[in-house]
């Protein structure tokens, strides 16, 4: 089943600040977040793995919430290069080991104006 | 480091033909997933591979097979191909369980 994630899509002005969440039906092992701009692959932004830890660089950081299956993407005083379509990839807690299935959200798009 | 490649970076095929796509990964990469991107759908998992073994499968059709080689690099074959295979297929690879995928810049299939 795949990942839930809300907003569907965000309008910001530079300098706003945005959260998207993303929450799972199943026990999950690790959450990633990925930007995807307009033509291009995704890009890894961070991994968080199952224990509640926040992870961040510069101005864009992430919780984990192992109990409640639900990632949040935290991005403060946005940028016009923040723009494009966030996804969360849940990966799921198959026989407790890394490799359970990497899902995707449907995506979260994001757009940052002058 | 060289990126994840991905060939042919475009296709046409016609409906009932079969196609098969090439990954090679970043060098030290041994999990290599596949993933279908449409508009409407999303990214779609199909197969995850690590050494040489089929670790994880989507729901997808039968005509969607894949394999990895021992040097790392993992091919996907679709078979009996149909209008709604039309989509950006992407590679994605990472060096361990606790890391983030590289993707590569993915095949467009187009089928007519």
């Amino acid at each position: 089943q795949q990942p839930v994630q809300s907003p569907q899509a965000v309008i910001l002005r530079e300098g706003e600040d945005a959260v998207i969440n993303c929450s799972s039906s199943k026990a999950l092992y690790s959450v990633h977040w990925y930007r995807q701009k307009h033509g291009e692959a995704p890009v890894f932004l961070m991994i968080l793995l199952k224990g509640g830890e926040q992870k961040g660089h510069d101005k864009i950081s992430a919780s984990f919430n192992e109990k409640k299956q639900q990632s949040s993407l935290y991005l403060t005083a946005s940028q016009l290069s923040y723009s494009g379509t966030y996804f969360c990839g849940m990966r799921d807690n198959a026989g407790g080991t890394s490799y359970g299935k990497l899902t995707f959200g449907q995506g979260t798009i994001l757009t940052v104006h002058p | 480091k060289a990126g994840v490649t991905q060939t042919p970076r475009y296709l046409i095929k016609t409906r009932g033909q079969q196609v098969t796509l090439s990954c090679s990964p970043i060098s030290g990469h041994r999990s290599v997933s596949w993933y279908q991107q449409t508009p409407g759908q999303g990214l779609q998992f199909l197969f995850e591979y690590f050494s040489e073994t089929q670790r994880n499968k989507g729901n997808f059709p039968g005509r969607f097979s894949g394999r990895q080689f021992s040097n790392s690099r993992s091919e996907m074959n679709v078979s009996t191909l149909e209008l709604g295979d039309s989509a950006l297929y992407l590679c994605a690879t990472r060096e361990d369980p606790n890391y983030g995928y590289t993707f590569g810049s993915g095949t467009r299939l187009t089928v007519v």
